[in-house]
């Protein structure tokens, strides 16, 4: 399936630090979701940017989307113990879409 | 508001019964979905419901049925339970309009077949 690739798969800091996160994929997309799963539980929405969009910013979360290279990044600044989650990259492909394929996620564990 | 509400929260069948997966949300979302995740895997879409009275297949529809009740309940069917159904199940919803498309998850569904 065309899902994303994040990488790394684990990642492990200090609280405070900051934590990067990447997701690659290989064709064309509508848009790029990014969702956080606590252990056990359903994803939570965190951040979306479209095609035509190179940054956003929510909070202490910030995204970017290079197209040229099909590949967006997840920056979380001062990290909390509370961060650790896994995250997940998500795809839509097409305008109108109403399909997201998922990658395998990135577990984060932010060490107090 | 409750948002996404899966019912039940754990199941073990035993190989060839059937059950059925329950999920109602309370945000007047035209879209539902129904995924599926795996250890070590993402999410795969399992069918969905891109507004009240259509449902189309997603990536691994094999074994499942469902219904889009009305406008707040989508449910999931496993006719005859197989052992590789083991898995967690995550119902979604989303506005899809007016550029809302991004999608709320109920807690899960843990289901072992034996």
């Amino acid at each position: 399936s065309q899902q994303g690739e994040e990488d790394p798969q684990a990642l492990s800091i200090q609280e405070g630090e900051n934590a990067t996160m990447n997701c690659s994929y290989k064709t064309s997309i509508n848009n790029l979701q990014w969702y956080r799963q606590n252990s056990g539980r359903g994803l939570v929405h965190l951040i979306l940017i479209r095609s035509n969009e190179r940054e956003k910013h929510s909070g202490r979360l910030r995204v970017t989307l290079d197209t040229s290279k099909k590949s967006s990044s997840l920056l979380i600044t001062a990290s909390r113990a509370a961060d650790t989650a896994s995250y997940f990259c998500a795809l839509a492909w097409g305008a109108g879409s109403y399909q997201l394929t998922f990658g395998k996620g990135t577990k984060l564990s932010v060490i107090p | 508001n409750a948002g996404v509400t899966q019912t039940p929260k754990f199941q073990v069948l035993k190989t060839g019964q059937s059950m059925t997966l329950q999920c109602a949300q309370d945000m007047n979302h035209n879209s539902m979905y129904w995924y599926r995740q795996d250890p070590g895997m993402g999410l795969r879409l399992i069918y969905y419901s891109a507004s009240e009275g259509t449902t189309d297949k997603g990536e691994v529809p094999n074994g499942y049925n469902v219904s889009r009740l009305n406008k707040r309940e989508f449910s999931l069917r496993l006719e005859s339970a197989a052992p590789s159904q083991t898995s967690v199940y995550f119902c979604a919803s989303s506005e899809n309009r007016l550029a809302r498309i991004e999608q709320f998850f109920g807690p899960g569904t843990r289901l072992t077949v034996l």
